[in-house]
């Protein structure tokens, strides 16, 4: 079962709002990522926790907050977002790294729209 | 030079025939190789993933690595309108992170 579970599918928030998209890995995956896509772009890397620490923040502004509740869960905290921060917000996870282990599998997606 | 590059589409094809697409990288350490499909609006779904140089098959597609030229190709063969999507060509080096191309949008037509 290669199922990466997001919600919600779709947010609408304000720019005073605080919100938290939610990611939920029953794969027994030890490496989770937050990505943001925009249209007609590529995938964006913000965030890589592995062993449920984080390991790498590509230098992404603090009104995105990571958090790794335990092995399976990943949470992004969104506070006093811009409009430009609208976009697909994609969660994947993989076992690990090095050869298949490195194969990442994504969620749905949340499509986040700041008004 | 960006890390991942991939041909700029976007690419048509008439259904039945092969498409290819092509991705080449600059990171010489870069170890594992992966195709993407995404249609529009939905997430980016995993269907090759290459490890070692030469070919490997699944179904219609065939992924090919040459790691001495820095080279990563998809080949789709028969294509099907419902291969129209853009395909995402993901590197994984040194830095152990993927790095995706900016993809390549394949339209498939009756």
């Amino acid at each position: 079962d290669t199922e990466v579970t997001q919600t919600p599918k779709h947010l609408v928030m304000g720019m005073t709002n605080k919100k938290s998209l939610k990611c939920e890995q029953h794969m027994g995956h030890r490496a989770m990522y937050w990505y943001k896509q925009k249209a007609k772009k590529p995938p964006e890397l913000m965030f890589v926790y592995s062993y449920e620490k984080l390991s790498i923040n590509e230098s992404v502004p603090s009104r995105f907050s990571p958090e790794c509740p335990n092995s399976s869960l990943l949470n992004l905290h969104l506070h006093a977002l811009q409009p430009e921060d609208s976009a697909l917000y994609l969660c994947a996870s993989s076992q690990g790294w090095g050869g298949k282990d490195t194969e990442a599998f994504f969620g749905q997606g949340t499509r986040l729209t700041v008004v | 030079q960006k890390e991942v590059e991939q041909n700029s589409g976007p690419l048509s094809v008439p259904e039945g025939a092969i498409a290819s697409l092509n991705c080449t990288y600059s990171d010489r350490g870069s170890q594992s190789f992966f195709w993407y499909r995404q249609y529009s609006g939905k997430s980016p779904e995993l269907i090759m993933s290459i490890y070692s140089n030469g070919d490997k098959e699944d179904g219609r597609f065939t992924a090919q690595l040459n790691k001495a030229s820095q080279y990563v190709s998809l080949l789709i063969r028969d294509s099907q309108p419902s291969d129209s999507a853009t395909y995402l060509c993901a590197v994984s080096g040194s830095a152990r992170q993927l790095t995706f191309g900016s993809g390549t949008q394949l339209t498939v037509l009756p």
